[in-house]
């Protein structure tokens, strides 16, 4: 079966501080593709970053970046200099390479402290 | 702005009606996809079509449908509606060239509430 777990239903962070939220995901598959995705209370779903499984190279937008452990099958956020516009719901989702279903986590949702 | 669209962005009903929700996927994009999402949970994978044909189901009641239509905009059927249908719907679309997986861009949702 394959399953995206996100085991911090919550987190909060200090602005300006960093947080990392956490995600693993359970396949058979070799080939796949790891995202995050952000929902603010606007409730749009807005890709933050995306990891390709052959890659070893840890995938980074500005001041998102991920730590893929692909033999643990774990794939960690990093939200360095946390903003206010950061204050959402984050999930992680994991699609197989020739797979058509998404599979989501059930998200953390962040709180930036000023 | 991903680039998807979709209509209405709300949408008030009494149980047992039925409502059409309407996606254009982005400029090239051959698959879209439907997803539910109800307060407070994550999104559950309803349907997805790819070129005009169906391709995965997901949790999809019987009661719901879809189709994709040869300009690849989407409509979502929700017929007999409950109470408990009353969710947030999105639909995404992806590339998707061929059978390779693609990264799916979210619409705006449709927010729908039935009473």
């Amino acid at each position: 079966a394959q399953t995206v777990t996100q085991s911090q239903p919550e987190m909060s962070v200090q602005e300006a501080e960093t947080v990392t939220l956490s995600c693993t995901y359970d396949t058979s598959e070799s080939d796949y593709y790891l995202f995050w995705y952000k929902q603010p209370p606007s409730r749009q779903m807005i890709l933050v970053i995306r990891q390709e499984a052959y890659k070893q190279q840890n995938a980074t937008e500005n001041r998102f970046s991920v730590n893929f452990q692909k033999a643990a099958k774990s794939f960690s956020l990093k939200i360095s200099d946390s903003q206010l516009g950061d204050a959402a719901m984050y999930f992680c989702a994991y699609i197989p390479n020739t797979g058509n279903q998404f599979y989501f986590g059930t998200g953390t949702s962040l709180t930036v402290i000023p | 702005d991903s680039g998807v669209t979709q209509t209405p962005k709300h949408l008030i009903t009494a149980t047992g009606q039925r409502v059409t929700l309407r996606c254009s996927p982005r400029s090239g994009d051959l698959s879209v996809y439907w997803y539910q999402q109800s307060l407070d949970q994550g999104l559950q994978f309803l349907i997805q079509y790819y070129n005009g044909e169906e391709r995965a189901k997901g949790n999809i009641l019987e009661r719901f449908s879809a189709q994709q239509f040869p300009d690849l905009h989407s409509e979502l059927n929700l017929s007999s509606l409950e109470l408990g249908d009353s969710a947030l719907y999105f639909c995404a679309s992806s590339a998707d060239r061929g059978l390779l997986a693609d990264t799916q861009y979210f619409g705006p949702g449709t927010r729908l509430t039935v009473l």
